[in-house]
């Protein structure tokens, strides 16, 4: 049971760039995030989605943009890549939205020149 | 205990001694609290959790306890081990305006476990 799995591990851009980060499920969860975790920060919630073919912004949305075609897939993508979108982003799946642990995948470590 | 800003706070413990983690949440009508731990270049794995009509949880070797007036979470963990060195964070359930219920996580505490 793979659980959560991104890819991919690495990537470096140059700004301006653009690039998607891809994320699948096989727990058949309803609900996937994507968060970004910069050092000494817990995570931040940049979009999420309660079921396929739906998409809503978090905290930090600006900057990037999600799609949901399939409930295992959560797309994020980033149009133009810019030094501050430097970070490590997690994507996360959930049974329900509330009372509910997430289960988060090992992480997308990116670097924008 | 857990804040916002650049320093992560840091708690130190000799092997085999007990450790405890603490946590200030923001929001008094979060109504599930969840605890995780995150080892170098991994994502956050769950550890246990607590909803908000209990005061006390127990799970393998790990407790969580919840005062609700101070709004105050902790982790305590027994017989601290090696493979307990990581980062620990809280996360509380809340709903923001105009938003679905969502996960707010605190900087994290980094556990450190001596020889």
């Amino acid at each position: 049971n793979a659980g959560v799995t991104q890819t991919p591990k690495f990537q470096v851009l140059k700004t301006g760039q653009s690039m998607t980060l891809q994320c699948a499920q096989d727990m058949n969860h309803e609900y996937m995030y994507w968060y970004r975790q910069d050092p000494g920060m817990g995570l931040r919630l940049i979009h999420y989605s309660v079921g396929e073919g739906t998409t809503a912004k978090g905290e930090v949305p600006d900057g990037y943009n999600v799609s949901r075609l399939k409930k295992q897939n959560f797309l994020l993508g980033l149009e133009s890549a810019a030094p501050s979108q430097t970070s490590v982003y997690f994507c996360a799946s959930s049974r329900t939205g509330e009372g509910s642990p997430l289960h988060f995948g090992n992480g997308t470590r990116l670097t924008v020149t | 205990g857990e804040s916002v800003g650049l320093h992560l706070p840091t708690l130190s413990v000799q092997e085999g001694d007990n450790s405890i983690i603490n946590c200030a949440y923001s929001n008094s009508a979060s109504d599930y609290f969840i605890w995780y731990k995150q080892e170098s270049g991994k994502g956050p794995q769950f550890i246990i959790d607590i909803r908000s009509n209990m005061d006390k949880r127990q799970g393998q070797r790990v407790t969580v306890l919840l005062n609700k007036t101070v709004k105050h979470l902790s982790l305590q963990i027994a017989a601290t081990q090696p493979g307990d060195s990581a980062v620990y964070f809280c996360a509380e359930n809340i709903t923001p305006p105009g938003s679905a219920r969502q996960l707010t996580f605190g900087s994290g505490t980094q556990l450190t476990v001596l020889p």
